[in-house]
This record gives structure tokens, sequence and C-alpha cells, in this order.
């Protein structure tokens, strides 16, 4: 059972365009929510990270929004770079450190 | 800081084979976890560690099983190999406060021929 669900799975994107992942999970226990960022041939990295006290989280081109009455939170890439093009994951967790990752989506942006 | 690192880059085995995997997490970090990336697929979460004790374990066979040093390294060991255990391993690292973010190393890429 997959515990937290990412879409799209692959994602094409103009330069200077939005780039826009969803992510909708099941269990309310969840009280963290990272996004990560990876690189062909490197692990992935931490981006941004919100938690359930707060709708909304801005970091420079990035952010997360975060709807928890519907389970739900996205990350909305502002003018998107082609040096943004990676793959995307979003997680969730519960206090005991148990991250659920999403199946990732694949992002290219178009110069 | 020095970040997660992950030995060896590549490790290329023969079906029936042992694996194994070592990971040196971020100065400071006492958590360690393991996962599994397929091509093409997500993060299957594999194993966590914390303070030399396995706290989790993903649903995996017991053919894969790992331990944590006294300075909070990390080994992953596969036995029995088989072609699907051709993947990317990753090791991540955390402070152990609850919900604190994972920082990942760049992995071992395992070949099974």
């Amino acid at each position: 059972q997959q515990q937290v669900k990412q879409s799209p799975q692959s994602l094409i994107v103009q330069k200077g365009g939005i780039s826009i992942i969803n992510c909708a999970y099941e269990n309310t226990a969840f009280d963290y929510f990272p996004w990560y960022q990876q690189f062909p041939g490197k692990g992935p990295a931490l981006l941004i990270a919100i938690r359930p006290d707060v709708s909304e989280k801005k970091e420079g081109r990035f952010t997360i929004s975060f709807n928890k009455s519907a389970k739900q939170f996205s990350l909305h890439i502002m003018d998107s770079q082609p040096g943004d093009s990676a793959t995307y994951f979003c997680a969730a967790s519960t206090t005991g450190n148990q991250f659920y990752f999403g199946t990732g989506t694949s992002l290219t942006v178009i110069p | 800081e020095a970040g997660v690192t992950q030995s060896p880059t590549h490790l290329i085995k023969t079906r029936g084979q042992q694996a194994t995997l070592r990971c040196s997490p971020i100065s400071g970090h006492t958590s360690v976890y393991w996962y599994q990336q397929a091509l093409g697929l997500g993060l299957q979460f594999l194993l966590w560690y914390d303070e030399g004790e396995e706290r989790n374990r993903g649903n995996f066979p017991p053919r894969f099983s790992g331990r944590q040093f006294p300075n909070y390294s990390s080994e992953l060991n596969v036995n029995a190999l088989e072609l699907e255990d051709s993947a990317l391993y990753l090791c991540a690292s955390s402070l152990d406060r609850g919900n604190q973010p994972q920082h990942f190393g760049d992995g071992t890429r395992l070949s099974i021929l």
C-alpha cells in the first residue's frame, strides 16, 4: 500500500513556467512533509519541508502548499529553469522517523 | 561539514554471492536509514538503525540485513544475491530528535550479473 501518492510521474515545462507536483496521503499521524530533489547519479537532497501547522512555506523559487483537510501537499517551482530538471520526491513521516516516499516525478524544463 | 559517505560507489556481483555496503553518517547523527532505489522506481525503505539497534525494517526478505557500529557507521549485507537486487542502495542519516530531515549519500550501485 502506497502511503504517499505522487503525481504526475513526469512533467515537461517551458523555461520560466511554473512546475507543480502533487502528493496525497491518508495517515493523519504524519506531521512532517519534506521534498527531495535528485539529479542523475546523486542521492536525493532535501529541498524544502513543511509541518502541518502552516499552510504554505516559501524558499526562493520553491513553495510548498499544504492542505491538511484534504490531506494533500504540493511543490510549486516558479520561474522554472533548465537546471531544475531532476526527479522530485515528496515524503511524509511520523514522529517515529519512518519516512514514506512518493514514487517520484521526473521534471524536464525546456529552454 | 562532511556529508553522508557511502562505499563502494559501484559493486558488481553474480547471483548467489554476498554483498556488503558501507555508510558513514554525518557527524553527530545517530540514525542511519537504508533504501533501495530500483531503476525507475521510488525509494523503498529497507532498514533503520539508531544507537546500534535496529528500529524498523521494510518489506524485504531476511537476506537483507545490517548493523550499526559504535561510531554510528553502518553496513548493509545482502546474501544470496538475485538479479532483481540490482539497484541503487541509498543510505541516509539524521538526528534522532523526532522528524528530523534525512540527509542522503550518493549511493552504491549494485549490479548482479
